[in-house]
């Protein structure tokens, strides 16, 4: 069964303060690995697509790694306003082409 | 460019009534659909997709429906509501399954 498991479930940063959120995969055949952000009572916001071992995306403070077990997260520098919930989410084939499977999320909070 | 719509963004139901949530997606044909549930604290669980009209198909077994009556519409209802029905509800589109989703603002339903 494909699966998603993120850690830590919450994290707390002062303003600056680096650290990195991690998505550890299950998957048969890993067609793609996806971060978005979600902000309270909204939809999540796509970040990233990552598709094979080695492959690193950046936007902003926020940079995601991907190797064949787990992707990473890192955010350098945070700021208050990167506060959010970010999932993690990978691609695996069903009936009819693909479907998102999604870990529970890392709730980040980034104190001023 | 293409727009994802979803509505009412929050709903109070009681027990035993009736559910209809609506998606529309603009600036796009064929799109594939997907209704997704968010509890507190849980990862997005995919309930149903569509590849086209008059193709639906479900995740998992449970007391919700989903129909496609047009191209760009899709729809969520239940016939009688449990409290277990409760949750964030969020429709997502995407052109082609190879790739990520785009979602919709989402519907909090509250079932008392």
């Amino acid at each position: 069964e494909d699966q998603v498991t993120q850690s830590p479930e919450a994290l707390r940063l002062q303003e600056g303060e680096s650290s990195s959120l991690n998505c550890s995969y299950t998957v048969s055949g890993l067609r793609g690995l996806f971060w978005y952000r979600q902000d309270p009572g909204k939809g999540p916001e796509f970040l990233f697509t990552l598709y094979s071992a080695g492959e690193e995306k950046e936007k902003e403070r926020l940079k995601a790694t991907l190797t064949k077990k787990e992707s990473f997260l890192h955010i350098t520098a945070p700021k208050p306003e990167d506060s959010a919930t970010y999932l993690c989410a990978v691609l695996c084939a069903m009936e009819y082409g693909n479907k998102l499977v999604f870990g529970a999320g890392t709730i980040l909070r980034v104190k001023s | 460019s293409q727009t994802i719509h979803q509505w009412p963004a929050t709903l109070v139901q009681p027990v035993g009534s009736p559910l209809s949530l609506e998606c529309t997606v603009e600036g796009t044909s064929n799109p594939n659909l997907y209704w997704y549930r968010q509890a507190a604290g849980r990862g997005l669980q995919l309930l149903f997709y569509s590849v086209g009209i008059g193709q639906i198909s479900s995740e998992v077994p449970q007391n919700l429906s989903a129909s496609r009556p047009q191209d760009r519409q899709f729809i969520l209802s239940s016939k009688k509501l449990l409290l277990s029905d409760s949750g964030f509800y969020l429709c997502a589109w995407t052109r082609d399954t190879n790739y990520g989703y785009t979602f919709g603002s989402g519907t909090r339903l509250t079932v008392v």
